[in-house]
């Protein structure tokens, strides 16, 4: 059973740079597209980016300036990186996973991880 | 970018009601739309993908319809734990979008 783990800072100060790890478990993430959703609070669900393969990935035209996702086969990792971060990057930030070799999409999720921009 | 709407907003029904919950594309979209189930303090929980194929371990009380631009999630008999926010989201055209959600409560 596939199992995601987002960790990363807590509070990260405006203007810096929010990074967040999603550690995946139970299978290789090679095998996964590999998505970033944030939801601030008592908000709808916001999706931030798709990694497909190195060098393909798409971003959210909102954020495309600030983000980068990138994967650590070594580690069976995903990374988000948002630069210049301002209190509406508050939110939870969630990764999710669907299998390359399925229909399926976004059928494995983790738990979310609370990040709030504050100094 | 395609703008996805939820309709209702919010429902509140009975224990054993039907409730249909519909979302439309601003565009086509082919199939490629999903429903998400959240609950307070959870992730979301994926019910359905390609606008009609449970996932495996949802029941069967959930389906879905649609193609193109219109698309429905229906719970056939509504039961205390569904109550939770659903999203949709389509998959076919980045950005991904999701839509604004529709609340279900037990009445």
């Amino acid at each position: 059973q596939v199992q995601l783990q987002e960790s990363g800072p807590g509070l990260v100060r405006p203007s810096e740079t929010l990074s967040l790890m999603c550690s995946v478990s139970g299978d290789s993430i090679s095998n996964y597209y590999w998505t970033w959703i944030r939801q601030p609070a008592g908000k709808g669900l916001e999706w931030i980016g798709h990694f497909i393969i190195t060098g393909k990935t798409n971003y959210n035209p909102s954020l495309k300036s600030r983000v980068t996702v990138s994967v650590d086969t070594s580690k069976n990792q995903i990374s988000l990186r948002l630069d210049s971060v301002t209190a509406a990057d508050t939110a939870v930030y969630y990764c999710a996973g669907a299998s390359k070799y399925s229909d399926n999409w976004l059928d494995h999720w983790g738990q979310g991880s609370l990040v709030t921009v504050s100094s | 970018d395609i703008q996805m709407t939820q309709s209702p907003s919010s429902v509140s029904a009975s224990v054993g009601e039907r409730v249909t919950i519909t979302c439309r594309a601003s565009q086509g979209i082919r199939n490629y739309l999903a429903w998400f189930q959240q609950k307070p303090g959870k992730a979301p929980k994926s019910l359905i993908y390609s606008a009609s194929t449970l996932q495996s371990e949802v029941p069967s009380k959930f389906s879905g319809s649609g193609s193109g631009t219109d698309f429905t999630l229906t719970i056939s008999s509504l039961q205390p734990e569904d109550s939770a926010t659903y999203y949709c989201q389509q998959y076919d055209i980045y950005p991904f979008t999701f839509g604004p959600g529709t609340k279900v409560d037990i009445k």
